[in-house]
């Protein structure tokens, strides 16, 4: 079974311009989130989507924006890029059930470069 | 409340020894914990996970400690190998979300 793929895995871009990063969750997971990793430190939570709705938002500017398709994918959007939203962006998946049993399940990431 | 801290920084072990990782918490929501390792370049991969209502939790050399009074929790990594030199990240999450709150990271390196 094919795991979680992203796209694109690297891209340089500009200073204000805009960008989308798209994720395809683990066939069968219905939950899609978020993750900034900027160059050496952990992971932060941007978005979790379940079912086509926000679950959960975490501290980012109103730039940051996505959306969970009806086939469960997603694309997180990135407006008026800044110097320092150079980072690693991951997606995530899982089975978020009742017990929050689910594991979650990192793509590689996309490689965003501000210049 | 939502921090998760983690230590050491960075970790040098001899082949064959054990690697201990640290990391406590304060947010008594947070019901699931796992750790992940990454390599340079790649996303993070679930290593082992526990839940508080478990002291401990072993998969292979792997080992998983758990505090739940102190709010502390411990990677173990028996027979360290030079393949298992990365970051390795704990973490936290609350109840039916899929927000985790990592640590900081530990980088391990294992030397022959």
């Amino acid at each position: 079974d094919a795991g979680v793929t992203q796209s694109p895995t690297h891209l340089i871009k500009t200073r204000g311009q805009q960008v989308t990063l798209r994720c395809s969750p683990i066939s069968g997971h219905k939950s899609v989130s978020w993750y900034q990793q900027v160059l050496g430190q952990g992971p932060q939570f941007i978005f979790q989507y379940y079912e086509k709705e926000e679950r959960g938002r975490g501290n980012f500017p109103d730039r940051f924006s996505a959306r969970q398709f009806p086939n469960y994918s997603s694309e997180l959007n990135v407006n008026a890029l800044l110097l320092g939203d150079s980072a690693l962006y991951l997606c995530a998946s899982s089975h978020l059930r009742v017990r929050n049993t689910g594991e979650l399940f990192f793509g590689e990431g996309s490689r965003l470069t501000v210049l | 409340q939502q921090q998760v801290k983690q230590s050491p920084q960075s970790l040098i072990v001899q082949k064959g020894g054990i690697s201990i990782i640290n990391c406590a918490y304060e947010n008594t929501a947070f019901d699931y914990f796992p750790w992940y390792q990454q390599f340079p370049g790649k996303g993070p991969a679930l290593l082992i996970a526990i839940r508080p209502d478990v002291s401990e939790k072993k998969e292979g050399r792997f080992t998983i400690s758990f505090n739940k009074s102190a709010k502390q929790f411990s990677l173990h990594i028996m027979d360290s190998q030079p393949g298992d030199s990365a970051t390795y990240f704990c973490a936290a999450r609350s109840y039916n979300t899929d927000k985790l709150i990592f640590g900081t990271g530990t980088r391990l390196q294992v030397f022959p």
